[in-house]
């Protein structure tokens, strides 16, 4: 166990309506990920943060924004719901003691948009 | 971008039969390699890493790895599954030192039968 939680765990949601995911870690790791995992694509990375206040987009970015004001704290929004956004969202953090080499994974967010 | 294939979306095996999960990766750079495993319901926990030295890597669950730089591949091996090891395993790699994100395949479901 990483120190890494996720909320919320589940959501239901309608098209067009902003929703907020938090991840939260208690490990002081500098870096920290948003993926989404989507049967046969793997997870795919959509934002990430290699420290507060400093974020860049992954490959598949768009629709989300994402916000680091603190270490402990990653958050991604999306502004405006879209049933394409239904998926299973995880977080991931790496780097401390400035070693980054392993991601380690939160338990996810489901997420389903009517 | 980093491709990693996952030759295998599928793996039936009967219990305490050996599995090899295939992986194959296109860089010509230098890369760091990991495999994860996905329970049910779960986040992705960590099974092994190759990041330098041997090419056999162990890691746990009696599972190990062997990175073939000539061939682009990391394979994923167990001489013995148990029902327990039913599960989604995803192979991921990161390019460098100084790229810190991973690139994962589609993954590859293992479905342990008695």
């Amino acid at each position: 166990d990483a120190g890494i939680t996720q909320s919320p765990r589940h959501k239901v949601t309608e098209t067009g309506t902003p929703v907020t995911l938090r991840c939260h870690q208690t490990e002081n790791h500098r870096y920290m990920y948003w993926y989404r995992q989507d049967p046969g694509h793997g997870l795919r990375l959509i934002h990430y943060s290699y420290g507060v206040k400093d974020t860049d987009k992954g490959e598949v970015s768009d629709g989300y924004s994402v916000s680091r004001s603190k270490t402990e704290d990653f958050l991604l929004t999306l502004e405006s719901a879209t049933s394409s956004q239904t998926s299973v969202y995880f977080c991931a953090i790496s780097g401390q003691n400035g070693v980054a080499d392993t991601q380690y994974f939160g338990p996810g967010t489901r997420l389903t948009v009517l | 971008a980093q491709s990693v294939t996952q030759l295998d979306s599928q793996v039936p095996v009967f219990e305490e039969a050996p599995v090899e999960l295939r992986c194959n990766y296109s860089s010509s750079v230098s890369v760091y390699l990991f495999w994860y495993v996905q329970y049910p319901n779960q986040g992705l926990q960590l099974l092994l890493k190759y990041l330098s030295g041997s090419t056999l890597v162990k890691g746990i669950n009696g599972f190990e790895a062997e990175f073939n730089k000539s061939q682009t591949s990391f394979h994923l091996r167990k001489p013995s599954v148990h029902i327990s090891d039913t599960a989604e395993y995803f192979c991921a790699v990161r390019v460098g030192s100084n790229d810190y994100k991973l690139s994962f395949g589609a993954g590859t479901t293992v479905t342990v039968r008695a």
